[in-house]
């Protein structure tokens, strides 16, 4: 059972660059999520969808992007990585995105380094 | 926004003990959810209350669904080492439909 699948697993970077988080899900979910975490901050939603071609901001979208060509890949870009982008990053998704019900699975988590 | 808030923030506990958490909210949830995240990975969902004062169980974990929709609790019962971990509770924001967290309890269990 995959669930969700992130990769790379963790990467380190140098500033400036240009990275792509992956995530892939199985489960035929409508909704996805990205969500950084950082330690005393806890989870803080980066850019959503609810369904293929639609993506939405989160709490702090600034210097990512996302898109949502299909149902189940939902990559993270960021297109040129500071130091502050340091961070645990995890994708998560739920069967619909327009409810005030249902069940939230994570990735793995992606642990990115900025230098 | 909502925000929840969770207690204790950390436990350390005695292999054998029996822990509670909690976790109260400003709003109505309509879903409780609560997770695990051992570190270095992802959170675990380990339970999920659809219903005010539902009861719900998955091993020696109990969670419950406040009868006010504004809180749930999580019960461990007979901890083990295992047990050890950051769990949190969390649910959807009837108003935006995105996840909202709670602070997170720290769990220790000493053998």
């Amino acid at each position: 059972i995959a669930g969700i699948t992130q990769a790379p697993t963790s990467q380190i970077l140098a500033a400036g660059r240009r990275m792509t988080l992956r995530c892939t899900q199985d489960m035929r979910h409508n909704a996805m999520y990205w969500y950084r975490q950082d330690l005393g901050l806890g989870l803080r939603l980066i850019h959503y969808s609810n369904t293929a071609g639609t993506t939405g901001k989160g709490e702090v979208p600034d210097g990512y992007s996302v898109s949502r060509a299909n149902t189940d890949d939902f990559p993270l870009t960021l297109a040129s990585a500071v130091p502050s982008q340091t961070s645990v990053y995890f994708c998560a998704s739920s069967e619909e995105g327009s409810s005030d019900t249902g069940e939230l699975f994570f990735g793995e988590g992606s642990r990115l380094t900025v230098l | 926004g909502q925000q929840l808030n969770q207690s204790p923030q950390s436990m350390f506990i005695q292999e054998g003990e029996d822990v509670s958490m909690n976790c109260t909210s400003s709003s109505i949830f309509n879903t409780w959810l609560w997770y695990k995240q051992e570190p270095g990975e992802g959170p675990v969902l380990l339970i999920a209350l659809y219903k005010a004062g539902e009861l719900t169980s998955n091993g020696r974990l109990t969670a419950q669904f406040g009868i006010t929709r504004k809180d749930s609790f999580l019960n461990i019962s007979a901890s083990i080492p295992s047990d050890v971990g950051i769990y949190f509770c969390a649910g959807p924001d009837s108003g935006t439909y995105k996840y909202i967290f709670g602070t997170g309890t720290r769990l220790k269990v000493l053998a």
